[in-house]
């Protein structure tokens, strides 16, 4: 079964801190990986997303990610943290072919102090 | 394009009573989603359409709930005879796919707390 881990379970850090979100999937076949936001009093929002191709990806608000297909891992990235990043993020995955279900993690909380 | 809505937002119930949910997805996504949240825990997935189709039901959806998506535009996710350990936040989600076996983006709505006493 798929499952998606989530290393860090709280995060705290000032502004202008680099970040790093640890996630790592369990699959063996060919998948899309996703890392949600959910920011205070807000709903499930998409950052970015991989399917193929550039295993780096870029996403909103300075976020990127990083495919390596072979520590099955998609770690989030931001260079300087706001305090505007304070929220709850999510990686995700589901089965590229056909399966669209997607499998979270228990989630990662950032905290930022300014 | 108004985003996923869900609606009540909120939902206190009684041990026993049946409780519905509605969803309305972005306009012209064909796929909807239906996921459990509870407190700690990532989204978890209960069951998906394709159009009116419900393609997929998740172990975790037994006997008491039902999902419809009865024209292939909004969806109801009924619970019959609630339990305590049904108090969760459900949320759902919609996407737009190309083909059956196309990659999709899920866009999620605010959800809907339901609290089971």
């Amino acid at each position: 079964a798929q499952s998606v881990s989530q290393h860090n379970h709280h995060v705290i850090l000032s502004e202008a801190a680099s970040l790093e979100l640890g996630c790592n999937y369990s699959y063996g076949g060919t998948v899309n990986l996703f890392w949600y936001v959910q920011y205070p009093g807000q709903h499930l929002q998409l950052l970015l997303k991989y399917f193929s191709g550039d295993p780096l990806v870029k996403g909103i608000k300075g976020f990127e990610a990083e495919f390596i297909k072979s520590k099955f891992s998609f770690n989030l990235r931001k260079p300087s943290v706001q305090w505007s990043d304070t929220a709850e993020y999510f990686c995700a995955v589901n089965r590229r072919q056909a399966g669209t279900a997607l499998i979270f993690g228990k989630g990662t909380t950032l905290s930022v102090s300014s | 394009d108004t985003g996923v809505s869900q609606d009540p937002r909120h939902k206190i119930t009684k041990r026993g009573q049946n409780v519905t949910f509605r969803c309305d997805p972005i306009s012209e996504h064909n796929r909807l989603y239906w996921y459990r949240q509870t407190l700690g825990q990532g989204p978890e997935f209960l069951t998906y359409f394709q159009n009116e189709a419900q393609l997929e039901k998740s172990r975790l959806l037994s006997d008491r709930f039902s999902a419809e998506r009865p024209k292939g535009s909004f969806s109801t996710l009924e619970i019959q005879r609630t339990e305590q350990g049904d108090s969760a936040m459900y949320l759902c989600a919609s996407s737009f796919a190309g083909g059956p076996l196309s990659a999709d983006t899920q866009y999620f709505g605010p959800g809907t707390r339901l609290t089971v006493l």
